[in-house]
């Protein structure tokens, strides 16, 4: 088992581009979460997804932030156009549940790395 | 409305004594409760997890945990620490699809 796979693994940007981050969860699991980390705010949520379908979008900073799973293997995080304040590092988590996700344990992406200069 | 509240946010204890990590979650009800570990430029790794079996909880690692449902808490130990131990924990309770991620505790093993 490969893990949960996210790239690419840096990204170094200038504002006002578009950034694409990508994630492809563990063979099975249903449900799919993407996080972000920075040292002011420690980690947060940022989205959700079971079977595909988002759940809970309420941590979304913002319109330029949006992400979509268009099958059980991958998943976007993109951010249009990004700003200074997006540089973070994004983990992607998948779990598998049959009943919420809220029993499970997840297992995390080793994390993309952003820069917005 | 659930929360954590992990007490210290570093905690500094020389290699080979004891480690605590404090955790205490307000619910009205039993959540699952799992301990995650960050090491430097890592992703999170799970620990243990408390999913209302036993109450005292052993993970990897040497570490172990106990629910104490009076006063909600679940607290993170291990008898020896090792500088490898040297990294952020969380605590995550979470229930009905919240999920809910501490502020962290960065444990420093001094030698």
């Amino acid at each position: 088992d490969a893990g949960v796979i996210q790239s690419p693994r840096h990204e170094v940007t200038e504002m006002g581009q578009e950034v694409t981050l990508r994630c492809k969860p563990i063979s099975g699991h249903d449900y799919l979460f993407w996080y972000r980390q920075t040292m002011m705010r420690g980690l947060e949520l940022l989205i959700y997804f079971n079977n595909n379908v988002p759940i809970d979008d309420s941590g979304m900073p913002e319109d330029r932030f949006s992400a979509k799973m268009p099958n059980a293997s991958f998943s976007t995080l993109k951010i249009q156009p990004s700003e200074p304040r997006d540089s973070a590092v994004y983990f992607c988590a998948s779990s598998r549940t049959s009943g919420g996700p809220s029993s499970y344990e997840q297992y995390f992406g080793p994390g993309t790395r952003l820069t917005v200069t | 409305a659930q929360s954590v509240t992990q007490l210290d946010s570093h905690v500094s204890v020389s290699e080979g004594t004891p480690v605590l990590l404090r955790c205490n979650y307000s619910s009205s009800y039993s959540p699952s409760l799992f301990w995650y570990v960050q090491h430097p430029n890592k992703g999170l790794q799970l620990l243990l997890k408390y999913t209302s079996a036993a109450t005292l909880v052993k993970g990897i690692n040497g570490f172990e945990a106990e629910f104490k449902k009076s006063e909600t808490s679940f607290h993170l130990t291990k008898p020896s620490a090792h500088m490898s131990d040297a990294a952020e924990y969380f605590c995550v309770p979470n229930r009905d699809d919240k999920i809910i991620f501490g502020k962290g505790t960065r444990l420093h093993i001094l030698p």
